[in-house]
């Protein structure tokens, strides 16, 4: 099983900032088959990036990803007000698909 | 607009059993791979398990192996989740999730349904 560990935990951070966070693979992520996903409280996560850097689908371009391999990055160019939620990295290179434990983007 | 809607979550005592289920709609529902993943209360994600279009690839997170079966209906447009010999554990919001066109992973999410399972 591939672990995802994700850092930092908790960001505290004011809109207008840029933003970048981490997450790196226990091994080699198939195909860079890594997405990462927007969570707010209540609601179900909303997929953001896939393949590593391909954004999803009505995704706003201030969303990037890139990485390769065991490393990965999700960039918030400028933090918007809506944009303070917790986020997931996930792969579905291999069986069983793993999820990291998440960072949270609180507002400072 | 592809709609996911979980229903079946409910409070049960610990080695007991429930059924989730999801109605889809808005998609051909038979073309898609389908998943399960969970929420518990002050943890992150967690993939359950997937089933194919066709049911013919199924696969489980080793947590839930053995004891919880996903299953589904075309012709309902409709996937399951059979959970047996529920643990503490197990308590979480349950969502399904659509496996996406390609190589784009969980596009659509249901809102979830709370399980606790507590005597």
């Amino acid at each position: 099983e591939i672990v995802l560990t994700q850092s930092p935990g908790t960001l505290s951070l004011s809109p207008g900032e840029r933003v970048t966070l981490s997450c790196r693979a226990s091994q080699s992520v198939s195909s860079n088959y890594l997405a990462w996903y927007q969570q707010k409280p209540g609601q179900a996560p909303r997929l953001l990036i896939y393949d590593a850097s391909s954004r999803a689908t009505g995704i706003p371009d201030r969303f990037s990803g890139s990485g390769s391999g065991t490393d990965f990055t999700l960039t918030i160019s400028r933090l918007e007000p809506e944009d303070f939620a917790v986020y997931y990295c996930q792969q579905y290179g291999s069986s069983p698909w793993t999820f990291g434990q998440g960072t949270k983007v609180e507002i400072k | 607009e592809v709609q996911l809607v979980e229903s079946g979550g409910g409070l049960v005592q610990p080695g007991g059993s429930l059924r989730l289920s999801c109605a889809a709609s808005g998609f051909t529902f038979n073309t898609y791979g389908m998943n399960w993943v969970r929420l518990a209360p002050g943890k992150g994600l967690e993939w359950v398990s997937y089933i194919s279009g066709g049911s013919t690839t199924i696969y489980y997170a080793d947590s839930v192996r053995g004891r919880f079966t996903i299953s589904r209906d075309n012709a309902k447009n409709s996937l399951y989740l059979q959970m047996n010999s529920l643990r503490a554990e197990d308590t979480a919001v349950y969502f399904c999730a659509r496996d996406g066109p390609r190589t784009v992973p969980f596009d659509y999410w249901g809102q979830g349904t709370l399980v606790t399972v507590s005597s």
